[in-house]
């Protein structure tokens, strides 16, 4: 699977957009990119999923450049709640594949 | 139901120790997964289960042994463990392994610690 570069960290402002951005230039034409995000003492949690196009649902969207070579995942309207790690991972949809997942970027959003 | 319970929720072992861990789910899912992390640190995948056969072991050491004995449980039996092993011990499932859309769905996780 191709491997994923984000920050370690970023901050955003309760009721702010909050965009995580993704490097994955070495992505491969079948692979996916996922978002999962872990809530300090939870277990992690799936958020959205695409492969080339725009994708968009209740908890987020997901915007992939024309090349693919990064990803942004957008929380339109971050809450105290949304304060987690974020994880992207790139992975191709086959049988007999897991998830690996890269150091993440720790969101921090305050009031 | 979507979810994925872990019992128990906190553990303390000494290192000549046997215990268990014990992950359960009920939405037909025919995957499941160990997960160790490290405080600070991303999950890291240990063993997983396809219809109830190991399907990928990451060169996890003998000490830990996990089980699945049918298609809703997953058991994670602990032996002689090392203080270093001290960690938070994450279960999850999904439908299928790998796939298209194959959502994992995790449970909230057995905090372990090895005296």
């Amino acid at each position: 699977d191709a491997k994923t570069t984000q920050p370690t960290s970023m901050d955003c402002a309760e009721g702010r957009a909050a965009n995580l951005p993704c490097n994955h230039s070495t992505i491969s034409g079948n692979e996916y990119v996922y978002w999962y995000r872990q809530i300090h003492s939870q277990g992690p949690q799936y958020i959205i999923h695409g492969l080339k196009n725009n994708e968009t649902n209740e908890m987020a969207s997901l915007i992939i450049t024309e090349d693919r070579k990064s990803s942004t995942l957008i929380l339109p309207h971050a809450t105290l709640r949304d304060t987690a790690v974020y994880y992207c991972i790139v992975r191709v949809d086959q049988a007999g594949t897991a998830l690996i997942f890269g150091k993440g970027t720790t969101l921090s959003v305050s009031s | 139901d979507t979810e994925v319970t872990q019992t128990p929720k906190h553990l303390v072992m000494g290192m000549t120790n046997k215990k268990s861990l014990k992950c359960e789910q009920h939405m037909g899912h025919r995957a499941m997964y160990w997960y160790k992390q490290k405080a600070k640190k991303p999950p890291e995948l240990m063993f997983v289960y396809s219809y109830e056969k190991l399907s990928i072991n990451e060169s996890v050491p003998s000490r830990f042994s996990p089980e699945c004995p049918n298609s809703s449980l997953l058991n994670l039996h602990l032996h002689a463990l090392q203080p270093e092993d001290s960690a938070l011990y994450l279960c999850a499932s999904s439908q299928q392994l790998g796939g298209t859309y194959n959502e994992q769905f995790f449970g909230p996780g057995t905090r372990l610690t090895v005296l």
